[in-house]
């Protein structure tokens, strides 16, 4: 069975970077996308964005400029960190195991689509002065 | 905040069928079908259904799902207090070239 397990630093004042990192147990890193999901309280959960083994990144153009999403697929981990954290970053962060339906070209783009089959449990980070 | 709509809440007795709408367009569900998941209070979500139909193993067969064009539905057939717990629907969004998400519905078992 897949698990994930994430960490990273809960408590964060604004400026600050958020990071977070999240361990694959089980099963394959490769062939897969690996994507990050938040929800800040009383929001819907928010797409943040995503790593494909190949090292492709896709992000979520609300955020894009303020994240980053790498992997080390030796240690079969990724990382998310985003840039100048306000209180409106203070979410549940999740980190999931994407399953690829289609990888292929249009116009010109690499598109990955995916659905996420396995989840982190979560990960509250709070930004506050 | 776009997304999936799904209701906030729903509720029903045990025994009692229960159904949970997500509604979308056509960059979502009405593309790619949905997923659905279950999700308790500080604990991993876990998937119960995606856009085949496909129930991994472990979910019961009176849990059900179907798509029809832009929406959805998670039916409860035969409600049970093990079902008490938040439901969200994903699906993904070529607008946004990502996953959207429904704002989840807390089901409660009276």
């Amino acid at each position: 069975q897949v698990q994930l397990q994430q960490w990273g630093a809960g408590l964060l004042k604004p400026s600050e970077t958020l990071s977070l990192t999240c361990a694959v147990y089980g099963g394959s890193f490769n062939g897969y996308s690996w994507g990050w999901v938040r929800q800040a309280p009383g929001k819907r959960l928010e797409w943040i964005g995503d790593i494909h083994h190949s090292g492709t990144t896709n992000y979520n153009p609300a955020l894009k400029g303020r994240v980053t999403i790498s992997a080390d697929t030796s240690k079969m981990q990724f990382s998310l960190r985003l840039n100048s954290v306000t209180a409106a970053d203070t979410s549940i962060y999740y980190c999931a195991r994407g399953s690829i339906t289609f990888r292929g070209v249009i116009f010109t783009r690499v598109i990955t689509r995916y659905y996420f089959d396995f989840w982190g449990h979560g990960h509250l980070v709070t930004v506050s002065s | 905040q776009s997304g999936l709509t799904q209701p906030p809440s729903a509720s029903g007795t045990p025994g009692r069928t229960v159904t949970i709408s997500c509604s979308g367009g056509t960059s979502n569900i009405g593309s790619h079908g949905v997923n659905w998941y279950q999700r308790f209070p500080g604990t991993a979500p876990r998937r119960l259904f995606g856009k085949d139909d496909h129930r991994p193993s472990g979910v019961p067969e009176r849990i059900s799902a179907s798509v029809s064009g832009t929406s959805a539905s998670l039916a409860f057939t035969g409600l049970q207090s093990e079902d008490e717990a938040d439901y969200f629907c994903a699906a993904w969004d070529d607008s946004l070239n990502g996953p959207v998400f429904g704002g989840g519905t807390k089901l409660s078992v009276l």
